[in-house]
Parts: C-alpha cells; structure tokens; sequence
C-alpha cells in the first residue's frame, strides 16, 4: 500500500483559502487519492477523490500532477467550522479498506 | 434515510470479560469494515468484511473477532479485554465490488477497560 506523508498541522483564518498537500511517492497505477474530514467525536466523513488533475466538488478541490506522487486539498473560504482533522489515503479499485495516516489538523481562527 | 448506527456510545467495562460491540447499516451495503482510534492517531483496521459469511483480519486484529451473518450487521467481539484495547471503535460500510468506494462511518464507540 502506497504510504502518504502530509503537515501534522496546519493554521489558517476564515475567508481564507486553505491547501493542504499530501505526498504519496509509491502510488501505483490503479490507485486513487481520497480525502476524508474528521471532526472531534465523529467517524471520518468523505470528502472528495481523484486519479488525475483536477476534481472540484461542492466542498473542495483536489489537484493532482501529472506524476501523481503528491496531491493537493484545496479549501476555498475556510470557515470555523471547517476546524477538523483532514486524511489523505491512497487505495486502490477492488473492496480493500482503507489505510489511514495521522491526517493533518487545521485550525481555523476567527 | 439509510444509516449506519453502532452502540453502545460509550462503554465500560473491565479486564478480562467478553465485550460486543455492535454495528448496523441499512444501505445494504456488502462491505463493512472495523477500526480503533487512539487518542490523536489516525484509524486502524481491525477486521473486515465482504459478505454475509466472509470475515477478514487487519492490521490490528489480535484478541478481536467478527461474524457476519446478514448483510446489516458486524458485530466486534472482544474476547477478554485488556486496558491495551481502551479506544473509540468505528464500524464502517461502503458499496459493493470494482471501487474505490466512499466508505460511511459511523458515530462510534468509546470502550474504557479498567
């Protein structure tokens, strides 16, 4: 399974646009990049994936270069609610489960 | 609407006894999945499942067990708790085959062993 490093933590203020980069250098053909959102005493919650370029959703965008080897969480207009920790996985098509790093912890600042 | 519930919430017990947990989706979903998470760390697989009858370990699956005798439901047995087991549990369900699939989570469980 491809190992993701991404920022233990990250700081940002509202309004502003927040990206949080992962590094996936062992992702093999088949995988996908998915993020997910963990607020405190909630089970993770699925934010966006993607194989290639750009994906954008109604809650983010994710950038992915051509060599895939990273990926960046891009977070238009933070809010404080979007305070949580953010997971970066990298899996493969088929039913695996999912291999979770230590995520990144934004937290935003009125 | 569909969900996935686990109880209890919150969970006592002490070292040595037989505790389990369960966990209840109404998706209809084939895959269903356990995880524990300590205090600041990332999620950790437990056990797994594809289908009523098949049960997977994961990377952390010693001193816990898993059935699946219907599609709904995974109930995680821990078989004599240990304070080494003392975390918040997470039972997981996501669609069938071909993925990668959004996996839904539930609430979770918060087991203290004394």
């Amino acid at each position: 399974l491809a190992k993701t490093t991404q920022p233990i933590s990250m700081d940002s203020y509202e309004g502003q646009e927040v990206n949080i980069t992962c590094s996936h250098n062992n992702i093999a053909t088949n995988d996908y990049i998915t993020w997910y959102q963990q607020f405190p005493s909630q089970g993770p919650r699925f934010i966006i994936q993607g194989y290639k370029t750009k994906v954008t959703n109604e809650v983010a965008s994710l950038f992915i270069p051509a060599d895939r080897k990273s990926s960046t969480l891009s977070l238009p207009r933070v809010s404080l609610s979007d305070t949580a920790v953010y997971y970066c996985l990298v899996e493969g098509t088929g039913r695996r489960a999912l291999t979770f790093g230590s995520g990144t912890r934004l937290q935003v600042q009125p | 609407d569909a969900e996935i519930t686990q109880s209890p919430r919150h969970k006592i017990t002490e070292t040595g006894r037989q505790v389990t947990l369960a966990c209840h989706q109404t998706w209809n979903h084939n895959n269903m999945f356990w995880y524990r998470q300590d205090l600041g760390h990332g999620l950790r697989l437990i056990h797994y499942s594809y289908g009523v009858q098949d049960t997977n370990k994961g990377e952390v699956s010693d001193g816990y067990s898993v059935s699946r005798s219907n599609t709904e439901d995974l109930p995680l047995t821990l078989e004599s708790a240990a304070s080494s087991q003392t975390s918040v549990y997470f039972c997981a369900s996501s669609v069938g085959t071909g993925g990668p699939y959004e996996q839904y989570f539930g609430p979770g469980t918060r087991l203290t062993v004394t």
